[in-house]
């Protein structure tokens, strides 16, 4: 069992839709969770980065964890072409800074 | 702000080619350094942990002979895969963590990608 399981996709969505992005992830010990941006031939941007269980968000995109569940979510409002990437999520156990583990991407197409 | 570059984007080179990779950080000083290998539609690979002023840690089956690492100041990290193969082409990545603290994410240069023939 791989430790952190993400749908590869492709998810392919009109414009305007909502996204909802989703990783689960077997080791309890994770503390620190990001959300990464892929574009074609680019390096990841980072996306979101949080900590606790909850919500936080950032202009169209909320992260969502839930440590109980071991499950986190990226959700992104009012979906834009521009959107249209791999988005990837990864996670720690002692800090964003430190080795990351990530899941395998989801290839995300918004379509006009 | 956190501005990763890294430098070339694309090398094309032959077989037995020793290739060097720059990664720097431009806004910010970077205790630590990351360098990744991502395949076509695969997650990225830690491939070793870069600390200024000191050895690199390679992750489990990356050979450290073949893939050298250097960070010689707070912006600067270099990768050199020596003797380059065939099944050396990949995309490599590197990413910086902000000097104050393990708590701050990383964050990734475009990367470089390397095409032995």
């Amino acid at each position: 069992q791989k430790e952190v399981e993400q749908d590869p996709g492709p998810l392919s969505v009109p414009e305007g839709a909502i996204v909802s992005l989703n990783c689960t992830y077997s080791n309890s010990a994770f503390q620190y969770f990001m959300w990464y941006r892929q574009y074609s031939r680019k390096g990841p941007e980072l996306l979101m980065y949080t900590y606790s269980s909850g919500n936080k968000e950032d202009g169209r995109f909320t992260a969502q964890v839930d440590k109980s569940s071991k499950y986190i979510s990226l959700f992104i409002r009012d979906s834009q072409p521009s959107d249209s990437a791999t988005y990837l999520c990864a996670m720690t156990l002692t800090g964003g800074g430190n080795k990351l583990t990530f899941g395998t991407g989801t290839q995300l197409k918004v379509e006009l | 702000g956190a501005v990763v570059s890294q430098h070339p984007s694309r090398v094309i080179c032959k077989s037995g080619t020793s290739v060097k990779i720059e990664c720097r950080s431009l806004d910010f000083q970077a205790t630590t350094m990351f360098w990744y290998r991502q395949f076509p539609k695969k997650s990225l690979m830690l491939m070793a942990t870069s600390n200024e002023g000191s050895k690199a840690t390679y992750e489990q089956g990356v050979e450290k002979d073949k893939f050298l690492i250097n960070h010689a100041s707070l912006t600067l990290s270099t990768l050199t895969v020596t003797s380059a193969h065939p099944e050396d082409s990949s995309f490599y990545i590197c990413s910086a963590r902000a000097r104050q603290g393990v708590d701050q994410p990383q964050h990734f240069g475009d990367g470089t990608r390397l095409s032995i023939l």
